[in-house]
């Protein structure tokens, strides 16, 4: 059974850096598209963008100039890194897997972790 | 981007009661929609890919249709565990974006 887990700093300071890594177990990272995704609390699901295996990326255009995500398929590991960080971007950050590289479902989550902007 | 607009916002309902939710795009996606169910605390768990292809282990009583623009997700029989937050999902474009989301309240 496929596994993700989220880990990273879980307070960042307004204009730094948010860097989170999702780890995969029970299962090999090739051949699939690997989503960020998160959610301010009491709020609504935001697509960050996602990262193919092979490393090319797509990321969501309002956020696109401050996100870069990468991969590490020898440690079946991917990151995301937020620059530039506000309160705004305060949120539960969740990795999780596209299903199919067709049709954009989201089939195993992490179990989202908490990152909290502030000084 | 494409608008993902759920129905009702938020719906008390009691246990074995049918309920429908409803999700609209802002344009044609058409069968690019996925479910979602959500509990407090915890991830979203996918319930419907596709429109109306149901996820590996989750209940009969959980189904999805549509095309186009518009969308359903149903729950024949509630049961106490399906309380909880549903969000649809569209996959037609990037950015991928979601309905705000519907929560079932016990009546």
């Amino acid at each position: 059974q496929v596994q993700l887990q989220e880990s990273g700093p879980g307070l960042v300071k307004p204009s730094g850096t948010l860097s989170l890594t999702c780890t995969v177990s029970g299962g090999s990272i090739s051949s699939y598209y690997w989503t960020w995704i998160r959610q301010p609390a009491g709020k609504g699901l935001e697509w960050i963008g996602r990262i193919y295996s092979s490393g090319s990326t797509i990321y969501n255009p309002s956020l696109k100039s401050r996100v870069t995500m990468s991969v590490d398929a020898s440690r079946n590991q991917f990151s995301l890194k937020l620059n530039s960080v506000t309160a705004a971007d305060t949120a539960v950050y969740y990795c999780a897997r596209d299903a199919s590289t067709v049709r954009g479902e989201f089939d195993h989550w992490g179990q989202g972790t908490l990152v909290t902007v502030s000084s | 981007d494409i608008q993902m607009t759920q129905s009702p916002s938020s719906l008390s309902t009691s246990v074995g009661d049918r309920v429908t939710i409803s999700c609209r795009a802002s344009q044609s996606i058409s069968n690019y929609l996925n479910w979602y169910q959500q509990k407090p605390g915890k991830a979203p768990k996918l319930l419907i890919y596709a429109a109306s292809s149901l996820q590996s282990g989750v209940p009969l009583r959980f189904t999805g249709s549509g095309s186009g623009t518009d969308f359903t997700l149903t729950i024949s029989s509630l049961r106490p565990e399906d309380f909880a937050t549903y969000y649809c999902q569209q996959s037609y474009s990037v950015p991928y974006t979601f309905g705000q989301g519907t929560k079932l309240e016990i009546k």
